[in-house]
């Protein structure tokens, strides 16, 4: 059973336009989110996140939005740009502040985004 | 640049060998953890370690053992290879008590033919 669902597998967006990945959950503990962007060969790096007590936090070109009552939240990306092709993984965690860390994320299978020319 | 090591980056085994796939970081960082990548399939937790001297299994433990030799390195241990294991295996650390993301390292490439 898929706790974290990104079912979008592929996304085309031109460079300038906004691109948004979403991602919806099942399991309503989750209270933290987190966005990874994944290069080819490379291991996936921490781009945005955010706490259920929040409904957006913006870093940047990058902005992210939750929905708690439709459990859904999405990436915003604006403009996007060429370098942001890649591989995005939503995941989700227990806790927040784990005193270890120790239930781990668990990942949607990922959008990868292309940016046309 | 401070991170996470894995080593080593590419391996090709045949079936029913043993391998052991490193992992270290230098960030200081108490807990660790091994993912892999199917095609398709996102990241799942093999094994997790949320502190030195402790080990817990995650999503799909099954064919692995761990060992967390210290805080800085965690390894993960095939003993007897199966063509199912063939995936991308990533090592990531985090600091227990800030939850600002994890820090993985670039991934070990395995084959089991």
């Amino acid at each position: 059973d898929q706790q974290v669902k990104q079912n979008s597998p592929s996304l085309s967006v031109q460079e300038g336009r906004i691109s948004i990945l979403n991602c919806d959950y099942t399991n309503s503990m989750f209270d933290y989110f987190l966005w990874y962007k994944k290069y080819p060969a490379e291991g996936p790096t921490f781009l945005i996140s955010i706490s259920s007590i929040k409904d957006k936090n913006e870093d940047g070109r990058f902005t992210v939005f939750l929905n708690k009552s439709a459990k859904h939240l999405s990436l915003h990306i604006v403009p996007s740009q060429p370098g942001d092709s890649a591989v995005y993984f939503c995941a989700a965690s227990l806790v927040m502040y784990s005193g270890g860390g120790a239930d781990g994320l668990t990942f949607g299978k990922g959008t990868h985004l292309i940016i046309q020319p | 640049n401070a991170g996470v090591t894995q080593t080593p980056k590419f391996q090709v085994l045949k079936t029913g060998q043993s391998m052991t796939l490193q992992c270290a970081q230098d960030m200081n960082h108490n807990s660790m953890y091994w993912y892999r990548q199917d095609p398709g399939m996102g990241l799942r937790l093999i094994y997790y370690s949320a502190s030195e001297g402790t080990t817990d299994k995650g999503e799909v433990p099954n064919g692995y053992n761990v060992s967390r030799l210290n805080k800085r390195e965690f390894s993960l241990r095939l003993e007897s290879a199966a063509p199912s294991q063939t995936s991308v295996y990533f090592c990531a650390s985090s600091e227990s008590d800030k939850n600002y993301g994890y820090t993985f390292g670039s991934g070990t490439r395995l084959t089991v033919v």
